[in-house]
C-alpha cells in the first residue's frame, strides 16, 4: 500500500518568515497530493491541493510543489503568520471514477510561528 | 457546499458498552465514506473505507467486529464501537465524498470528529 513520509515533525518560525514542509510517496499511482491544517480539536481543513497533472499551484501564501519523478511534494507558506501555527498534514490517494480514493496521511508537522 | 457533520461531539462510556458514532453529508450524496482514527499528537489513520449499499472495506489491523461500520444511505454512515474498552479512546473522524447536483466532487470533506473516552 501507499505510505507517506513527512518532514520536518517540528518546525519553529519567525513571523514573516517562510515555511517548508515535504513529503514523500511510495505509490507511483497516486496522482492527488491534498494538504491539511489541523487546529488542536478540530476537523482538518484542506488549504492547497494538487493533482499529478500539475507541477505547483499557488493559492496567495500557499504554494504546493509535485516532483512526480522523485515522487515528492512540498507545501511552502510565505510570510508566516501566528495563525499559521497548527498541526499540518499531508497526503496521498488515488482519484478517479465516482469518487475519490482512500487517503493515506503523512506524520504532521507541527508549525509554530513566533511572534 | 459539501458539509459533513458527526454526532455526538463527544461521548463518554462505561468498559464494556456500545457507542454508535454517526456521520451524515448534509448538501450532497456520500457514495464513500470513510472512518478515521487519531490518537493524541499522531497522524490520521484510516479504519475502514465504505460504499453506500456495500460492506465496508476495512484496513489491515481493524477489526471488524468490534467497529461495525454501516453505510445504508447516501447521506449517512454510522460507526459502532462495540464492547469499548480504554484503550479505544480516540478522536473519530468520518469523511465523504461523491456527487452534489451530478458533479462529482473535487476531494474528500470531513466531519467535525467525535471524542471518545472509554472509562
Amino acid at each position: 500500500g501507499e505510505n507517506v513520509e513527512q518532514h520536518p515533525s517540528t518546525l519553529s518560525v519567525q513571523e514573516g518568515d517562510s515555511a517548508v514542509i515535504k513529503c514523500t510517496y511510495s505509490d507511483s499511482a497516486s496522482n492527488y497530493f491534498p494538504w491539511y491544517k489541523q487546529e488542536l480539536g478540530k476537523r482538518p481543513q484542506l488549504i492547497i491541493d494538487i493533482r499529478s497533472n500539475v507541477g505547483e499551484k499557488k493559492d496567495q501564501r500557499i504554494a504546493v510543489t509535485l516532483n512526480k519523478t522523485a515522487k515528492h511534494f512540498s507545501l511552502h507558506i510565505t510570510e508566516t503568520q501566528p495563525e499559521d501555527s497548527a498541526v499540518y498534514f499531508c497526503a496521498a490517494s488515488k482519484s478517479g471514477g465516482t469518487s475519490y480514493g482512500k487517503l493515506t496521511f503523512g506524520q504532521g508537522t507541527i508549525l509554530t510561528v513566533h511572534p | 457546499g459539501a458539509v459533513v457533520s458527526q454526532h455526538p461531539s463527544r461521548v463518554i462510556c462505561k468498559s464494556g458498552t456500545s457507542v454508535k458514532i454517526e456521520c451524515r453529508s448534509l448538501d450532497f450524496q456520500a457514495t464513500t465514506m470513510f472512518w478515521y482514527r487519531q490518537f493524541p499528537k499522531q497522524s490520521l489513520m484510516l479504519m475502514a473505507t465504505s460504499n453506500e449499499g456495500s460492506k465496508a472495506t476495512y484496513e489491515q489491523g481493524v477489526e471488524k467486529d468490534k467497529f461495525l461500520i454501516n453505510h445504508a444511505s447516501l447521506t449517512l454512515s454510522t460507526l459502532t464501537v462495540t464492547s469499548a474498552h480504554p484503550e479505544d479512546s480516540s478522536f473519530y473522524i468520518c469523511s465523504a465524498s461523491g456527487l452534489a447536483s451530478g458533479v462529482i466532487l473535487d476531494t474528500q470533506y470531513f466531519g467535525p470528529g467525535t471524542r471518545l473516552t472509554v472509562l
